[in-house]
């Protein structure tokens, strides 16, 4: 199976950063990703899906970028409800393999 | 409006199996798959398999083959997913969600194996 490993594994940022995660594919996923921001005792929200296109609804501060094996989700000014865990996904081949995820708290 | 709508919390024996079900509504559910993700108490997402509408293909994590199977019934455009011989790691609350990508999400059965 494909392996994700994401980084880093947490974050301390404050309001208005910029703040970038990665996700490295241990093989070729082509574009096959997909990002997810989870909130405590909710199901995670797609942010991000095909590497780089934005889900319908989801703020523009959100982007995504990378194809192969290496890929980043950037949130270009950190807003209060941001503060979450964020997960990559690769559906390149099955099993599907998800990041260990990036918990972003609060500075 | 697109929802999935699962069924409730279950409590089991370990050994023992259990189904849960995932009911879908506001769209075509013969055009989309059905994707089954679980999550252990404070850990992270782990992808547990997922079907095509028809039942045609399915998927499933290597550590559950054999364990897992995932069905649908497009009559009553419900997803289901069983785990057998289910044991204490199995304790988790599991997800469907339409795919792909997974763009809408059930609100999680949580299952909680104990003796």
């Amino acid at each position: 199976a494909i392996q994700m490993t994401q980084s880093p594994s947490s974050l301390s940022a404050s309001v208005g950063d910029r703040v970038t995660i990665t996700c490295r594919a241990s093989q070729y996923i082509r574009n096959d990703l997909a990002w997810y921001q989870q909130k405590p005792g909710k199901a995670p929200k797609l942010l991000i899906y095909a590497a780089s296109s934005l889900q319908s609804g989801v703020p523009s501060r959100f982007s995504g970028s990378g194809s192969g094996t290496d890929f980043t989700l950037t949130i270009s000014s950190l807003q209060p409800e941001d503060f979450a865990t964020y997960y990559c996904l690769q559906d390149y081949n099955y099993p599907s393999t998800f990041g260990q995820g990036t918990k972003l708290e609060i500075k | 409006q697109v929802q999935l709508v699962q069924s409730g919390a279950e409590v089991k024996r370990p050994g023992a199996s259990v189904k849960v079900s995932c009911k879908a509504s506001g769209y075509t559910f013969t055009t989309y798959g059905i994707t089954w993700v679980r999550q252990a108490p404070g850990q992270g997402l782990e992808w547990v398999g997922r079907i095509t509408p028809h039942s045609v293909n399915t998927n499933s994590a290597q550590k559950l083959q054999g364990r897992v199977t995932l069905t649908t019934d497009t009559s009553t455009s419900t997803a289901y997913m069983e785990l057998r011989s289910l044991r204490s790691d199995d304790t988790a609350v599991y997800y469907c969600a339409r795919s792909s990508p997974l763009d809408y999400w059930g609100q999680g059965t949580l299952v909680t194996v104990s003796s």
